[in-house]
């Protein structure tokens, strides 16, 4: 089945312990998203790419990095976590030229900062 | 900015129908969607609206007013595994705002 893998699921880091968090699919889409969602929060976009082209939010902070080597993979990097870096990540796809262009989520990796 | 609202919690019983409301203010309009997160999940397609009227898919509806910035979920024949957030997002050219999701509890 096409689908939109994350790894891990679970993640627990070090204060300022960099880490990265992995997002694989196999539905070819050109676009792919990185969202952080805090408990009982609305997901707050991060960055997204069309195809090779970054598009970094205004507001994400500049401790977030990202890397899309090819169009299956996508890569978050924190570099120095702090406790506030706790959450959910999201990362989805879409295909803009298909008729709905909704989102397909991955199940999210749930980040522990220590 | 972008703002979108919807009601914080609500609750319905088991075989009603409840209708989540969604009001938006944003800088573009591509379409507009509602998800479905259960707890510690990702969020799942329900229902896309860009032209004003009402979508209509199984138990589930979708009504949009571009005019007003206004759009509801409309759920039928309620039942225990619809407990869930309920998100509310509008698609700007090719970026997703979302709503903060509206917590329905679903009693018996």
């Amino acid at each position: 089945d096409a689908m939109v893998i994350q790894n891990p699921r679970y993640q627990v880091t070090q204060f300022g312990k960099p880490v990265t968090l992995s997002c694989s699919q196999t539905l070819n889409h050109n676009v792919m998203y990185w969202y952080q969602q805090k408990s009982s929060q609305a997901p707050k976009l991060l960055f997204h790419y069309y195809d090779k082209d970054f598009n970094n939010e205004a507001d994400t902070p500049d401790n977030f990095q990202s890397r899309r080597p090819n169009t299956s993979f996508c890569f978050l990097d924190i570099r120095s976590p702090g406790l506030g870096d706790a959450a959910m990540y999201l990362c989805a796809t879409s295909r803009p030229d298909r008729d709905h262009n909704e989102q397909f989520f991955g199940p999210g990796t749930r980040l522990t900062v220590l | 900015g972008q703002n979108i609202d919807q009601p914080t919690e609500m609750t319905a019983t088991e075989g009603a129908i409840v209708q989540i409301n969604c009001t938006y203010q944003t800088s573009g309009f591509n379409g507009l969607f509602w998800y479905q997160q259960h707890a510690g999940e990702a969020p799942t397609f329900l229902s896309y609206n860009v032209l004003d009227g009402l979508e209509e898919k199984g138990r589930f509806s979708s009504f949009l007013s571009r005019s007003k910035g206004y759009s509801y979920l409309l759920l039928k024949e309620l039942q225990m595994k619809d407990s869930a957030s309920y998100l509310c997002a509008v698609r700007s050219f090719n970026k997703f705002y979302f709503g903060s999701g509206t917590k329905l509890n679903v009693k018996p």
